[in-house]
């Protein structure tokens, strides 16, 4: 079965570093997109930004560029997001979802989501 | 950067009725590159609709998706209880936004 698999729940404080991870099973993502998308409790989805693993072309949305780092290991097939100094705002969940095709396309396949808990 | 608005952002129907949810683009964009999710609450997002109009592996034909300009509709013909959920569009010609979403809820 094609899957995603995301790396567990975190509870971090402020200030600490992280970096979780999204792993593709039974398939390969070296010829995806693979993109990380936000949702803040009781809100809606919000695109972060997205990697393609086969050359590590990585794009990011305005209002994620510079308080987050995506990036994939081709060797392992996973992709990355991480945070250097987190804030209590950046308690959410956390998936990750694989492109259609290689191309610019919809995101088929979603991971469990990753729930990151940021709190003094 | 491309915005996505939609509308209503709560729509209360009952099972067996017709849905038609609206999604506005900021500007002119290919439709080719417009999706729609439905996301259960506890569960990942699931893709409906790509490319506007054709339906994702799996997906019931009760749900189709339609395009006129830079204006987009999912309609679901006839609710079935597990259809109940939010709704997102999303663009995804090189940055990938979604809408705000629709709730479809129980009346």
């Amino acid at each position: 079965e094609v899957q995603l698999v995301q790396s567990r729940a975190e509870v971090k404080k402020p200030g600490e570093s992280l970096k979780i991870s999204c792993q593709g099973s039974g398939h390969s993502l070296t010829n995806k997109w693979v993109g990380w998308v936000r949702q803040m409790p009781g809100k809606g989805l919000e695109w972060m930004g997205i990697v393609y693993p086969g050359n590590s072309d990585t794009r990011y949305s305005p209002s994620f560029q510079g308080q987050v780092t995506i990036s994939a290991d081709k060797s392992t097939t996973t992709a990355y997001l991480q945070w250097s100094s987190l804030k209590a705002s950046d308690t959410a969940m956390y998936y990750c979802a694989r492109t259609q095709t290689n191309s610019f396309d919809a995101f088929d396949i979603w991971g469990q989501g990753t729930m990151v808990t940021v709190s003094s | 950067e491309i915005e996505l608005t939609q509308s209503p952002g709560t729509l209360s129907l009952s099972p067996g009725e017709r849905a038609t949810l609206s999604c506005r683009a900021s500007q002119s964009v290919n439709g080719y590159h417009l999706a729609w999710y439905q996301h259960q609450p506890g569960q990942a997002p699931r893709l409906l609709i790509y490319a506007a109009s054709t339906r994702a592996a799996g997906i019931p034909d009760r749900f189709s998706g339609s395009e006129s300009g830079t204006d987009f509709t999912l309609t679901i013909s006839r609710l079935e209880p597990e259809d109940f959920a939010v709704y997102y569009c999303q663009y995804y010609g090189g940055s990938w936004p979604f809408g705000q979403g629709t709730k479809v809820e129980i009346k």
